[in-house]
């Protein structure tokens, strides 16, 4: 079992739609949970960032993560052509935690105009 | 766009050639990473370096050499590469290392005939 988990999709949504993308996760040490959105050919550009459990908002961006359950979600309001990507959920920490990013297999977007 | 900057941004090698990868960040970060990263899988962590000095080598085979001159640079030196070596190599920067929050460069798309 892959200590981080994702749907590789692809997922393909209408314009405006809202878009739900998901991981979980074994390692209950994860402290820190990190989205990122990735174009072709591109290098990862992070999205969201959150440490411990809670939300975050950031424009149509919203991240929850919920520690009890080991899961991890982003959300896209209003999704836009724009957004037609690979997303990554990312996560690191524990007791050891040297920064070392365990990624999700990465969940390819697109929005249709 | 990006505050990590990369050079080459595309470099094809052959398997006898020696090449270097360059990186650079002017963001204050104290912890540099090397990662590797083939066509629709995440990135893999290759080298992080705390503090100028190397604090993870994810048995990176000796072909692949790092080097982090200062703390605004890094270095990775490349030497008889082989055909499956062929990658986006993406530097990325951290505020300290051990906090998960990545900041990635757009890579150099590497090629070995």
């Amino acid at each position: 079992q892959k200590e981080v988990e994702q749907d590789p999709g692809p997922l393909s949504v209408p314009e405006g739609a809202i878009v739900s993308l998901n991981c979980t996760y074994s390692n209950s040490a994860f402290q820190y949970f990190m989205w990122y959105r990735q174009y072709s050919r591109k290098g990862p550009e992070l999205l969201m960032y959150t440490y411990s459990s809670g939300n975050k908002e950031d424009g149509r961006f919203t991240a929850q993560v919920d520690k009890s359950s080991k899961y991890i979600s982003l959300f896209i309001r209003d999704s836009q052509p724009s957004d037609s990507a690979t997303y990554l959920c990312a996560m690191s920490g524990g007791s050891s935690n040297t920064g070392k990013l365990i990624f999700g297999q990465g969940t390819t977007l697109q929005v249709k105009p | 766009d990006t505050e990590v900057t990369q050079t080459p941004k595309h470099l094809v090698m052959g398997m006898t050639n020696k090449k270097s990868l360059k990186c650079e960040q002017h963001m204050g970060h104290r912890a540099m990473y090397w990662y590797k990263q083939k066509a629709k899988k995440p990135p893999e962590l290759m080298f992080v370096y705390s503090y100028e000095k190397l604090s993870i080598n994810e048995s990176v085979p000796s072909r692949f050499s790092p080097e982090c001159p200062n703390s605004s640079l890094l270095n990775l030196h490349l030497h008889a590469l082989q055909p499956e070596d062929s990658a986006l190599y993406l530097c990325a920067s951290s505020q300290r290392g051990g906090d998960g929050e990545l900041f990635f460069g757009e890579g150099s798309r590497l090629t070995v005939l």
